[in-house]
């Protein structure tokens, strides 16, 4: 059983639509991250989120954490084929505890 | 700054031979950590290093060992290779511990044949 569960798992969307992924677990998260993945080379940090109900915003992705600081969710507004990528959040359960990562969302965007 | 830098970051192997990987941080962090990512598990969490020190250790088999240096630079290794160990193995590292956010390297694609 995955700690940190992810849907959807694949996305394929045009140009301009809007989508949400959502991240969430039973278990309360000190802190959960976000990061984007392209073939072939490692992620990369997109947020940090530490506070319930934190909301953070970059540029026309908006992350949100759980009041509860269970689950976290990634808003992506008028999406552009570079946001094509593998969406993956990672959640410590504790200070200096390890990460554990979800199964990772690959969106497409589409021209 | 520099990044994350992974050597090599392509191999090939047979199975039964040991490989070792290395992983240099960015200037300045003192926790390494190791992941293994496959198509079918995803990112898996291998070990985590800080200041010479194991801290964290994922549930891989013992053929799977690490280290790290005075600089922070890490090593891992993997003895008696199985085709099973094919996968992109990923280091990252961040200043104190991962939980405000860890920056990877490249990753190194082993292939066991």
């Amino acid at each position: 059983t995955q700690l940190l569960e992810q849907s959807p798992q694949f996305l394929s969307i045009q140009e301009g639509e809007n989508l949400t992924v959502y991240c969430n677990s039973s278990s309360v998260f000190s802190s959960l991250q976000w990061y984007r993945q392209e073939p072939g080379e490692g992620p990369v940090l997109l947020v940090t989120v530490v506070t319930g109900g934190e909301v953070k915003k970059l540029k026309r992705l908006t992350f949100q954490f759980g009041d509860a600081r269970k689950d976290s969710s990634l808003h992506i507004t008028a999406a552009q084929p570079g946001d094509t990528g593998l969406y993956l959040c990672a959640g410590a359960l504790a200070s200096g505890s390890r990460l554990t990562f979800g199964e990772g969302t690959q969106l497409t965007v589409n021209p | 700054k520099a990044g994350v830098t992974q050597t090599p970051r392509y191999l090939i192997k047979t199975r039964g031979q040991q490989v070792t990987l290395s992983c240099s941080p960015i200037s300045g962090h003192r926790s390494v950590s190791w992941y293994q990512q496959t198509p079918g598990q995803g990112l898996q969490f291998l070990f985590e290093y800080f200041s010479e020190t194991q801290r964290n250790k994922g549930n891989f088999p013992g053929r799977f060992s690490g280290r790290q240096f005075s600089n922070s630079r890490s090593e891992m290794n993997v003895s008696t290779l199985e085709l099973g160990d094919s996968a992109l193995y990923l280091c990252a590292s961040s200043l104190a511990d991962g939980t405000s956010g860890q920056y990877f390297g490249p990753g190194t694609r082993l292939t066991v044949t």
